[in-house]
């Protein structure tokens, strides 16, 4: 596809429960990232992928969270043992050049939105 | 710390009208200003990136300045549209690094 691609576009679990949320980046770009956006907030930074490998892991808010690479192309954020306030939506970007440059424009997946019963 | 400013928090405006968004920011060293829009259930999408070097930059009705001394960027919208209906998000990059701003939310009314 043209666009960064996120699955489940919604997800509702219970308490406890782990979830894995999927994103496919645009083909080629080098680097992925994930947020967390809760209602009415702005987008905070959870991890950044540049190939497989993860050098800034600094938003990751607790150890409940990680997040996996594979192939330099799909990426899976799992949450295990969720909380109530995981609720949010997690949005997934990819660039084709590292993080922050003046040519590295983020393009964003939709998002998923993530409810924690 | 580096951080992102924006105001208003919210706006309301007429369909046709006019409006102004403010972002100021620490972020240092500086290397690039964005302006994203970004609707309701969708992901941020880029209006316009600014460098050091530049002071305005246009995107069909999108207009954004930068005045990098005191650390201030703005994004105009001219002859609003319902479409227009979003929350704007200002971000500010070092060489490695994004910091977000929490954006304006725009409504635009009949």
């Amino acid at each position: 596809g043209a666009g960064v691609s996120q699955s489940p576009s919604n997800k509702v679990t219970e308490k406890g429960k782990d979830v894995e949320l999927r994103c496919d980046p645009i083909s080629g770009h080098t680097a992925l990232y994930w947020y967390r956006q809760r209602l009415g907030q702005g987008l905070e930074f959870l991890i950044y992928f540049q190939g497989n490998s993860a050098p800034d892991k600094s938003g990751l808010p607790s150890d409940r969270f990680s997040a996996e690479r594979t192939g330099e192309s799909v990426s899976t954020l799992t949450i295990q043992r969720t909380q109530q306030e995981d609720s949010a939506v997690y949005l997934c970007a990819s660039s084709f050049l590292p993080a922050g440059g003046i040519y590295n424009e983020q393009f964003f997946g939709p998002g998923t939105r993530l409810t924690v019963l | 710390k580096n951080q992102v400013e924006q105001s208003p928090q919210s706006l309301i405006i007429l369909e046709g009208k006019n409006c102004t968004l403010q972002c100021n920011y620490t972020v240092s060293p500086f290397s690039n200003l964005r302006w994203y829009k970004q609707d309701t259930g969708r992901g941020p999408v880029s209006l316009t990136i600014m460098t050091f070097s530049e002071n305005t930059k246009s995107n069909r009705r999108y207009t954004a300045t930068l005045d990098a001394d005191t650390k201030q960027s703005s994004l105009h919208i001219t002859a609003s549209q319902l479409s227009d209906s979003a929350s704007y998000i200002c971000v500010v990059s070092t060489a490695s690094k994004l910091t977000f701003g929490t954006g304006t939310r725009l409504q635009v009314t009949l």
